[in-house]
C-alpha cells in the first residue's frame, strides 16, 4: 500500500462547528504533516508530527489542532473557523530517515461559511 | 527576496514537445530536490527526487541539479496532454520542513 488517504473529500462547515479532518497510512512512515494550500498557492506546512510527537507548529492558530493517535493517523480537530481558513488541506507521509520524500494524500477540501 | 523563484506560467506546448520547467534559489544549505506533479484539485505527486548535483532520468522526465548555479530544471520529453498540470519544485536542506516554488502550469494541446 503506497497510498496516503483522507477522508472527508470534501467539508462544508459553519464558523461554530467543530470537525475533524482523517488521515492514514500504511507505509510504515513515522513523519506525518498537514498542510495548508489555497488557490494557485504552493502548499505551507502547518504541523509535522515525527514518531508520533509533534515536532514542528509552524504558529498556527489554536482554532486548528493536530492529533496523531497512532503511526497511521493523523486527524486535525477544527473549531471556530473563519472563511479565510477555506483551503486545501493536504495530508503527507515520508519514511522518518529520508524525510525528503514526502508522498501527499488527495487533500480535503474545506469551505468555511 | 524569495528563497525559491518558479515561473507561474502558463507555459504552452503542442503535443510531442521537449518542456523544460526551472526553479532557482537562493539557500546554498538546500541539498534535497524535490518535483511535483499537481493536478486541478488534487493532492501533489511526487514525480523526482535527486539529492545534491547531477542527473536523474524516470522515463520521459529528467532532473538537473546545478548547486553552484542554484538552478534546477525538470525536462519533459515526448509530452502529453496528461502532462497539463501545475509542477511544483520543493527542496530542503535535510531536515522535515519543505520548500516549494509556486508552480508552473503547464499546457499541452493535442
Amino acid at each position: 500500500d503506497t497510498e496516503v488517504t483522507q477522508t472527508p473529500k470534501h467539508l462544508v462547515m459553519g464558523m461554530t462547528n467543530k470537525k475533524s479532518l482523517k488521515c492514514e497510512q500504511h507505509m510504515g512512515h513515522r513523519a506525518m504533516y498537514w498542510y495548508k494550500q489555497k488557490a494557485k498557492k504552493p502548499p505551507e506546512l502547518m504541523f509535522v508530527y515525527s514518531y508520533e510527537k509533534l515536532s514542528i507548529n509552524e504558529s498556527v492558530p489554536s482554532r486548528f489542532s493536530p492529533e496523531c493517535p497512532n503511526s497511521s493517523l493523523l486527524n486535525l480537530h477544527l473549531h471556530a473557523l473563519q472563511p479565510e481558513d477555506s483551503a486545501l488541506y493536504l495530508c503527507a507521509s515520508s519514511q522518518a530517515v529520508r524525510e525528503n520524500e514526502q508522498f501527499f494524500g488527495p487533500g480535503t477540501r474545506l469551505t468555511v461559511l | 527576496q524569495k528563497e525559491v523563484e518558479q515561473d507561474p506560467g502558463p507555459l504552452s506546448v503542442p503535443e510531442g514537445a521537449i518542456v523544460s520547467l526551472n526553479c532557482t534559489y537562493s539557500n546554498s544549505a538546500f541539498q534535497y530536490f524535490m518535483w511535483y506533479r499537481q493536478y486541478s484539485r488534487k493532492g501533489p505527486e511526487l514525480l523526482m527526487y535527486t539529492y545534491s548535483s547531477g542527473n536523474k532520468e524516470d522515463g520521459r522526465f529528467t532532473a538537473q541539479v546545478d548547486k553552484s548555479s542554484k538552478y534546477i530544471s525538470l525536462f519533459i520529453r515526448d509530452s502529453q496532454p496528461s502532462d497539463s498540470a501545475t509542477y511544483l519544485c520543493a527542496m530542503n536542506t535535510g531536515f522535515q520542513k519543505l520548500v516549494f516554488g509556486t508552480g508552473t502550469r503547464l499546457l499541452v494541446s493535442p
